[in-house]
């Protein structure tokens, strides 16, 4: 699987558009952008993912360049439920899902 | 909501003794996983199977052990525990790449 890379930690305050950004600058074709989540010590969370094309759903909205090689997961009102490790991956076809560092979202009131 | 199970929750058990962890889904999912984390810090991948009888080790080296005899059941043993072995442990299951996680179980090794 392609090799991402996140900030470490982020601030962002209570209200307002979290920007989280992944550059994924070695994905191949098959790969797709997936982006989890882990609040404190329970099992990380899907949010959303996509190929190409900008994605959202009730939780997020993914954006993803066109040339595929970085992306960013918007989250429209962070609330301090929000606060969480954010995981960028980058996957495709019988691969193994491995997770990095990711970035600390800490969502401030 | 996913259907996938992990027992116990908590285990807290002397050192030397053998112990399974077990992980079931029914979902039907071909492929599953097995991840160690420790507080705080990153989630690593132990050991994954596509299917039944397929397994194989992950990015970790771990002294467990799994197996892959039903779709739905996924366990993963530990011979001998030992203190280093005191960690959470997560199983989770997946369609295509999107994975669904069990509650985890945390290992205290005393």
């Amino acid at each position: 699987d392609a090799k991402t890379t996140q900030p470490t930690s982020m601030d962002c305050a209570e209200g307002r558009a979290a920007n989280l950004p992944c550059n994924h600058s070695t994905i191949s074709g098959n790969e797709y952008v997936y982006w989890y989540r882990q609040i404190h010590s329970q099992g990380p969370q899907y949010i959303i993912h996509g190929l190409k094309n900008n994605e959202t759903n009730e939780m997020a909205s993914l954006i993803i360049t066109e040339d595929r090689k970085s992306s960013t997961l918007i989250l429209p009102h962070a609330t301090l439920r929000d606060t969480a490790v954010y995981y960028c991956i980058a996957i495709g076809g019988y691969q193994k899902v491995t997770f990095g560092i990711g970035t600390k979202l800490q969502v401030i009131p | 909501e996913a259907d996938i199970y992990q027992t116990p929750r908590y285990l807290v058990i002397g050192t030397g003794k053998k112990i399974t962890l077990e992980c079931s889904q029914t979902m039907g999912h071909d492929k599953m996983y097995w991840y160690q984390q420790d507080p705080g810090m990153e989630l690593h991948l132990i050991h994954y199977s596509y299917g039944v009888n397929s397994t194989e080790k992950g990015d970790l080296s771990s002294e467990s052990t799994v197996s892959r005899i039903r779709t739905e059941h996924f366990p993963l043993t530990l011979e001998s525990a030992r203190p280093s072995h005191t960690s959470q442990y997560l199983c989770a299951s997946t369609l295509n790449e999107k994975l669904f996680f069990g509650s985890g179980t945390q290992l205290s090794v005393l």
